[in-house]
């Protein structure tokens, strides 16, 4: 079955610091991958995804993210920090075909200090 | 192009009743899923329509229901409330192409249940 792993829950940062957030999944085809973030009492605000082609892709608010298939994994980068990033991440698979069910990991919540 | 609009955005109800929620999606977007997220199981799926049919179901009680009209607004529906059910729930639209292949999904502020 699909699954998401997102191995860090909370990730504290200072401001115009680098940012990796990791992400791995679990998935026997080509996966559908998608990074969201969420501000408190807010909903979902896509950042970027990936579907086919180069796998670093570029995404909204500065951020990108890399496919490694050898690693099953597709991490968050940011060369430098924002205050106003803080919130949280989600990482999320397609489920299968047919469907455009997104199975999540658990989010890492970011926090950045001035 | 206007987002997804959920209705309303707060919501109290106490134990035993039953609730309905309503989500508008993206203009031309055919396809509406639903998720429950709540701090300690997170983003959970709880089902997708498209063309007014599901297409796909979670792992929920059944409870909890939905349909989608023909202008592919949708509601979900909880009957008889437990504490448990208090959570934020999204709604997320995608166009959903025939191709099969999974589409961008965009979603909603959410409705914040309450149940006392």
């Amino acid at each position: 079955a699909q699954s998401v792993t997102q191995p860090d829950i909370h990730i504290t940062v200072s401001e115009g610091a680098s940012l990796e957030l990791r992400c791995n999944y679990s998935y026997g085809a080509t996966p559908y991958l998608f990074w969201y973030v969420q501000s408190p009492g807010q909903g979902l605000q896509l950042l970027l995804k990936y579907f086919s082609g180069d796998t670093l892709v570029q995404g909204i608010k500065g951020f990108e993210a890399e496919f490694k298939r050898s690693q099953s994994s597709f991490n968050l980068r940011k060369p430098s920090v924002h205050w106003s990033d803080a919130a949280e991440y989600f990482c999320a698979v397609g489920a299968s075909y047919n469907t455009d069910k997104l199975i999540f990991g658990t989010g890492t919540r970011l926090q950045v200090f001035p | 192009k206007a987002g997804v609009t959920q209705t309303p955005r707060y919501l109290i109800k106490t134990r035993g009743q039953q609730v309905t929620l309503s989500c508008s999606p993206i203009s031309g977007h055919r396809s509406v899923s639903w998720y429950q997220q709540t701090p300690g199981q997170g983003l959970q799926f709880l089902f997708e329509y498209f063309s007014e049919t599901q297409r796909n179901k979670g792992n929920f009680p059944g409870r909890f229901s939905g349909r989608q009209f023909s202008n592919s607004r949708s509601e979900m529906n909880v009957s008889t409330l437990e504490l448990g059910d208090s959570a934020l729930y999204l709604c997320a639209s995608s166009f959903s192409s025939f191709s099969g292949d999974t589409d961008t999904q965009y979603f909603g502020p959410g409705t914040r249940l309450t149940v006392l």
